[in-house]
């Protein structure tokens, strides 16, 4: 069973365009964030929620929101996507209650932006 | 500014030699976890360190959390090809304590 699951795993799109990246956890974490690789592989959090609330939200351009519909689910929507925007894109989630906020990762999705 | 720095960047040994990563911050830390990614994937945690002076142990891996909580280290005994990946470190940001800051990492490779 897929602990943290993303989709899609791939993205490959034009500058300009709008696009969504979808995060699933069925581990029942209350927290649930966004986490940025670039290509020399330095991992960054984006944004952090807890319970559906925000409550990281780093500079970051605001053409990124990110929506959770649910305690299970959290979506990231990028508008005008820019060159810069291509990385690969990490969903995780933990269990702020137990432990040490521990992450469990998802696979990934690889944005290229051309 | 909480920051963590991970050394050696890169690590290239041959299959059966021993190695040391380690992890520096001028900021204290309430915890220090250590996560491996291998390439197409999300990274795994492999420990956590909470007391000063922790050691602990996973098979061949030796992970120690500094006595004043601003270090650790990941000590590879007899490396294996499957031991080859990017480990990373990571503590809490801040108070919020929920979020990760990592390290950029070290990329190890093993060759048999």
């Amino acid at each position: 069973d897929t602990a943290v699951s993303q989709t899609p795993k791939y993205l490959v799109t034009q500058m300009g365009n709008d696009k969504s990246i979808k995060c699933e956890q069925n581990l029942g974490h209350d927290t649930m964030y966004w986490y940025k690789q670039d290509s020399k592989k330095f991992l960054k959090i984006m944004f952090s929620y807890n319970n559906k609330e925000l409550i990281i939200n780093e500079t970051v351009p605001n053409r990124f929101s990110p929506k959770s519909p649910d305690k299970a689910h959290l979506n990231l929507h990028i508008n005008s996507l820019e060159l810069g925007d291509s990385a690969v894109y990490f969903c995780a989630s933990s269990n702020s209650r137990q432990g040490y906020n521990e992450q469990f990762f998802g696979p990934g999705t690889r944005l290229t932006v051309l | 500014t909480q920051l963590l720095e991970q050394s050696p960047q890169f690590l290239s040994i041959q299959e059966g030699e021993n190695l040391t990563v380690y992890c520096n911050s001028s900021s204290v830390f309430s915890s220090l976890q250590w996560y491996r990614q291998e390439p197409g994937e999300g990274p795994v945690l492999l420990v956590t360190v909470v007391t000063g002076g922790e050691v602990k142990k996973l098979k061949r891996l030796t992970f120690q959390f500094g006595d004043a909580r601003k270090d650790s280290s990941l000590h590879i005994t007899a490396a294996q090809p499957g031991d080859t990946g990017l480990y990373l470190c990571a503590g809490p940001v801040n108070q919020a304590g929920t979020a990760l800051i990592f390290g950029k990492g070290t990329t190890l490779s093993v060759s048999s």
